[in-house]
């Protein structure tokens, strides 16, 4: 049964620093990977997502990762800003099976 | 961009009713799932359907069902609502035969009293 395991679970840094989110995951036979972003009491909104033959995407300030031999992932993001405070979430699918495996998320914390 | 729509951001029912929380998207995206979300216990899948009248059981689907009559619109039911539902639900959609990127509504807050 595939784990997704994201460290820490909670991180505070100051505005303008540069910070990677942790991903890991137990069974490497995933097609994609999906960073997401939730901010309190809303929906999931996709960020990023990364298909196998891949080993990085990026979309503005963030950039996403992806080993899959070592089963791990990460989300750096770039000179953050306040509006970056949110709960982080990496999701994956597994091979001829649609249902996603979420991690518990990281909850970000940006200081002014 | 693709937009998944749920009918109710809030609810509030009592113990025994039916309760029906209605999702549509506008993709044409063959997958939609239905998960609920709770502190501590983070996303869990109840159903999920990858075609009109499909639907399939994720890991937690006891005391709801489901129901696809169009392609665009995924119902979740509760037929008797407990205490023990109370959550945040939040449906999704996704098209496996392109990239597979899953997209979510605003989710809907129910409470059960």
């Amino acid at each position: 049964k595939q784990e997704v395991t994201q460290i820490p679970a909670a991180l505070s840094v100051p505005e303008g620093e540069n910070l990677v989110l942790n991903c890991s995951f137990t069974d490497s036979a995933i097609y994609n990977l999906q960073w997401f972003r939730q901010d309190p009491g809303k929906g999931l909104t996709s960020l990023l997502l990364i298909q196998s033959s891949q080993r990085e995407q990026t979309s503005g300030r963030l950039n996403a990762s992806l080993d899959k031999s070592s089963g791990r992932s990460t989300l750096y993001i770039a000179a953050s800003q306040p509006g970056d405070s949110a709960t982080y979430l990496c999701a994956v699918p597994n091979f001829g099976n649609e249902k996603l495996t979420f991690g518990t998320g990281t909850r970000l914390t940006i200081i002014p | 961009d693709v937009k998944v729509t749920q009918s109710s951001r809030y609810l509030v029912k009592r113990t025994g009713e039916k309760v029906f929380l209605e999702c549509v998207q506008d993709m044409d995206h063959e997958n939609m799932f239905w998960y609920r979300q709770d502190p501590g216990l983070g996303l869990r899948l109840i159903y999920f359907s990858y075609d009109v009248k499909m639907k399939e059981k994720g890991d937690i689907p006891e005391g709801y069902s489901v129901s696809r009559e169009k392609k665009e619109r995924f119902s979740l039911i509760l037929e008797s609502a407990s205490t023990n539902q109370t959550s945040m639900y939040l449906c999704a959609s996704s098209d496996l035969l392109t990239s597979g990127e899953l997209f979510f509504g605003e989710g809907s807050r129910l409470t059960v009293l």
